[in-house]
């Protein structure tokens, strides 16, 4: 089992839809948790970044940690077509992330 | 400021073979990281490197290796090619100081994307 679980989807919602993507990780040592965007043929981008538990706001999205339950999840608002992409969770302790496997996202028009 | 470059960008070798992949980090950045990435396994964490020495190690065998040179750029290397190695290896260069990894700092270039037949 890996320690950073992410359904793989992939997720199809239509323009303007709430998007909620969410992974689970299993070390309760990790202490950072992070939020990424890849685009096809590119390299992940960081979106979102937390540390302990909370929430977190960046126009539209939000990032929330639940460390009692171990769940990570990324909500993104009026979803955009360009918001189209793989989406890779990742937490960790002081050095080394853990990554998902990734969710593939498709915002159609 | 010029982001992560990655040196090729499309490498194809056959099993047996080895190869090395480069990175230059960010200007002023000291630390640099590589991953493996696949659609089996996700990202997975080799190595980083900080002001030319490997401070952290992923799970990986000994035929992944890297180095660090004096101005932060680095290079991994391969050695005896596998077709499981078929993967895009990104690098991450990061502004870390010497006593933390800063992951909200860490940016990744568009990876080196190997084929092994």
């Amino acid at each position: 089992q890996k320690e950073v679980e992410q359904d793989p989807g992939p997720l199809s919602v239509p323009e303007g839809a709430i998007v909620s993507l969410n992974c689970t990780y299993s070390n309760s040592a990790f202490q950072y948790f992070m939020w990424y965007r890849q685009y096809s043929r590119k390299g992940p981008e960081l979106l979102m970044y937390t540390y302990s538990s909370g929430n977190k706001e960046d126009g539209r999205f939000t990032a929330q940690v639940d460390k009692s339950s171990k769940y990570i999840s990324l909500f993104i608002r009026d979803s955009q077509p360009s918001d189209s992409a793989t989406y890779l969770c990742a937490s960790g302790g002081s050095y080394i992330p853990t990554f998902g496997r990734g969710t593939s996202l498709i915002v159609h028009p | 400021k010029a982001g992560v470059t990655q040196t090729p960008r499309y490498l194809i070798k056959t099993r047996g073979q080895q190869v090395t992949l480069s990175c230059s980090p960010i200007s002023g950045h000291r630390s640099v990281s590589w991953y493996q990435q696949t659609p089996g396994q996700g990202l997975q964490f080799l190595f980083e490197y900080f002001s030319e020495t490997q401070r952290n190690k992923g799970n990986f065998p000994g035929r992944f290796s890297g180095r660090q040179f004096s101005n932060s750029r680095s290079e991994m290397n391969v050695s005896t090619l596998e077709l499981g190695d078929s993967a895009l290896y990104l690098c991450a260069s990061s502004a870390a100081g010497r006593e933390t990894f800063s992951y909200n700092e860490q940016f990744f270039g568009p990876g080196t994307r190997l084929t092994v037949l």
